[in-house]
């Protein structure tokens, strides 16, 4: 099983200001990585898939990076509207998600 | 508008069983992967089981193997999601997700509002 690492746990930044949250999977899965948002008492929904690309809808600010184990999310402004846990999740082989960061806002 | 709507929970005692349902609509849904994913009280995400579209394939997570069993009525447009030997770490909110391509590999674009399992005697 692949292994999905994420950090850090919670992130604490102020509006405005830019968030980086990292996700590292136990071996390599090429570009087959997504991340998604869970807003408190909501669904998660897709942000980014293919390690880069965002989802339709999705607003500019929100970008990934990253290839084989190592992967990025960066939320370029924060918005208060993005107080959140993200998770990033492998399909390279079966799937996996990370256990989540949680964004808060400062 | 793709909807997901999931059914069927509800409280069940240890070594019980329950099965869910997931009604979908908006796309044509024998082309697409469905799976079920969960949600423990105040926990992150955890993939269940997934089922391909022409049902020729199944997937299941070693904590489910041999318990749960996942299947499909494409005349019904529904997913489900049989529990047998249901224990108390099952208890969850049980998401119906969507698979976004009909490639081999695949992320979930679509989730339904879910439907709560409770394990309890």
């Amino acid at each position: 099983e692949i292994v999905m690492t994420q950090s850090p746990a919670t992130l604490s930044v102020s509006p405005g200001e830019r968030a980086t949250l990292s996700c590292r999977a136990s071996e390599s899965v090429s570009n087959n990585l997504a991340w998604y948002q869970q807003k408190p008492g909501q669904t998660p929904r897709l942000l980014v898939y293919d390690a880069s690309t965002r989802a339709t809808g999705i607003p500019a600010r929100f970008s990934g990076s990253g290839s084989g184990t190592e992967f990025t999310l960066t939320i370029s402004s924060l918005q208060s509207e993005d107080l959140a846990v993200y998770y990033c999740q492998q399909y390279k082989n079966s799937w996996t998600f990370g256990q989540g960061t949680k964004v808060e806002i400062k | 508008e793709v909807q997901l709507v999931e059914s069927g929970g509800g409280l069940v005692q240890p070594g019980g069983s329950l099965r869910l349902s997931c009604a979908a609509s908006g796309f044509t849904f024998q082309n697409y992967a469905m799976s079920w994913v969960r949600q423990a009280p105040g926990k992150g995400l955890e993939w269940v089981s997934t089922m391909s579209g022409n049902r020729l394939y199944t997937n299941y997570a070693d904590s489910v193997e041999g318990r749960f069993a996942i299947s499909r009525d494409t005349s019904r447009n529904t997913l489900y999601l049989q529990m047998n030997s249901l224990r108390a770490e099952d208890t969850a909110l049980y998401y119906c997700t969507k698979g976004a391509t009909m490639g081999p590999l695949y992320y979930f674009d679509y989730w339904g509002q879910g439907t709560v399992v409770t394990v309890s005697s």
